[in-house]
């Protein structure tokens, strides 16, 4: 099974600012198989972006995706009072499908 | 496109539960769809997988593997989880997901159902 390890646990930063989320995999991911997901407090998981740099449908083009080998990063380039939130990354390369334990972006 | 889930609830550990989930705005049976839960405060586990496009073809998370069945009522454009021998650790929110082709893998999740809370206590 792929681990994911997603980096750092918590961001602190300020409304304006630019996160970068890490997602590293524990062996290589083909075809950038790869999807990120927003969650807020009580809510369902959003698709924001797949293929490690596609936007779904929607999502403001301040979300960006990018792959170097195994490592995955999701930017947000300047950060809105609604983005703050808890991100997930998935795999769906090998099977079972597996998920990062997570990063909370919280307000500094 | 939505999905509804419903029958969430408390059952005893050894009990049995069935989800449902509706779906609206597309024909279930052309994608495959998945159920993901997610345990108190924690991440994201996928359970279960079944294929679309006319195919019947599953998968299982290996906890719980001979528990839970997942299927679906074309007539009622509707998603089942059916599940038995509940334990404390599958409490959890448990979320019906579409993927965006019929095939079993090498999808990712989108939308997502709102979520039915099952909590498995004595």
């Amino acid at each position: 099974e792929i681990v994911l390890t997603q980096s750092p646990g918590t961001l602190s930063l300020s409304p304006g600012e630019r996160a970068a989320l890490s997602c590293r995999a524990s062996q290589s991911i083909s075809s950038n198989y790869l999807a990120w997901y927003q969650q807020k407090p009580g809510q369902a998981p959003r698709l924001l972006i797949y293929g490690a740099s596609n936007r779904a449908t929607g999502i403001p083009d301040r979300f960006s995706g990018s792959a170097s080998g195994t490592d995955f990063t999701l930017t947000i380039s300047r950060l809105e009072p609604e983005d703050f939130a808890v991100y997930y990354c998935q795999q769906y390369d090998t099977s079972p499908d597996t998920f990062g334990q997570g990063t909370k972006l919280e307000i500094k | 496109v939505q999905l509804l889930e419903s029958g969430g609830g408390l059952v005893q550990p050894g009990g049995s539960l069935r989800l449902s989930c509706v779906a609206s705005g597309f024909t279930l049976n052309n994608y495959a769809m998945s159920w993901v839960r997610q345990a108190p405060g924690k991440g994201l586990e996928l359970v279960s997988t079944i294929s679309g496009s006319g195919g019947s073809s599953t998968y299982y998370a290996d906890s719980v593997t001979g528990r839970f069945t997942i299927s679906r009522d074309s007539s009622k454009n509707t998603l089942y989880l059916q599940m038995s021998s509940l334990r404390v650790e599958d409490t959890a929110i448990y979320y019906c997901a579409k993927r965006p082709r019929g095939a079993l893998r090498y999808n990712w999740f989108d939308p997502w159902g709102q979520g039915a809370l099952v909590t498995v206590s004595s």
